[in-house]
């Protein structure tokens, strides 16, 4: 069976700080992957995806990065935190050309 | 662009109501149609989906029909219990199935 991690769980960062979250998928080949963020009370946002090794689409200009260095591991960064960049992050993975999309437990990310 | 509305909440019922949580969507094509459930602190869960119209998904005493004369996938359940307190996402597939769009989710809370 499929099963997809994220760490950390938390993490509480300064405002200026570099960040990196990962998401490893295990059990699947070539999925594509997802970067979503959730404000305190909010819906989804879409941040990226990427449906193969290198390629990441970009939904929201911002301060953040993904990188998809191997097939089933995918990495948000950001060189420079901002305080707008609290939130809960969510990694998703689904199969080529096939939905739904099943879900991390996600990161609850805190900038002081 | 493609577009998912679900009713806003919060929603407040007592144990045993029957519950009905309203989505109707805008989309290139015929959709895939999803509803996900949230859970505190949590990622989302996959509850049920439908792939073509008058499909009706089911889980846990959960419904929803994909009709799509009137582009609407609404949630229901005869008889909710507490441990339904939940946050749930309403969600349509693009035209390429790359991409889920998401409603913004509807807060449930149950009452004993």
């Amino acid at each position: 069976s499929q099963t997809i991690h994220q760490w950390p769980a938390t993490l509480v960062q300064p405002v200026g700080s570099p960040l990196s979250l990962e998401c490893t998928v295990e059990g699947t080949s070539n999925p594509n992957l997802y970067w979503y963020r959730q404000a305190a009370g909010r819906g989804l946002q879409l941040l990226f995806y990427s449906v193969g090794i290198g390629q990441i689409s970009s939904e929201v200009p911002q301060n953040l990065s993904a990188s998809r260095p191997q097939d089933r591991q995918f990495i948000l960064s950001s060189k420079k935190l901002l305080l707008s960049d609290s939130g809960f992050y969510l990694c998703a993975w689904s199969r080529i050309g096939d939905q739904p999309q099943h879900f991390g437990d996600g990161t609850r990310l805190s900038i002081l | 662009g493609d577009s998912v509305t679900q009713m806003e909440g919060p929603v407040t019922l007592s144990e045993e109501a029957f519950l009905t949580i309203n989505c109707t969507y805008t989309a290139t094509g015929y959709p895939s149609l999803f509803w996900y459930v949230q859970y505190p602190g949590e990622g989302l869960q996959l509850l049920l989906k439908a792939t073509k119209a008058d499909d009706k998904g089911s889980n846990k005493g959960f419904e929803a029909t994909y009709r799509k004369e009137t582009t609407s996938f609404h949630l229901e359940k005869g008889s909710v219990q507490v441990s339904d307190s939940a946050v749930y996402f309403c969600a349509a597939s693009n035209f390429g199935n790359e991409k889920l769009t998401f409603g913004t989710g509807t807060r449930l809370t149950i009452i004993p």
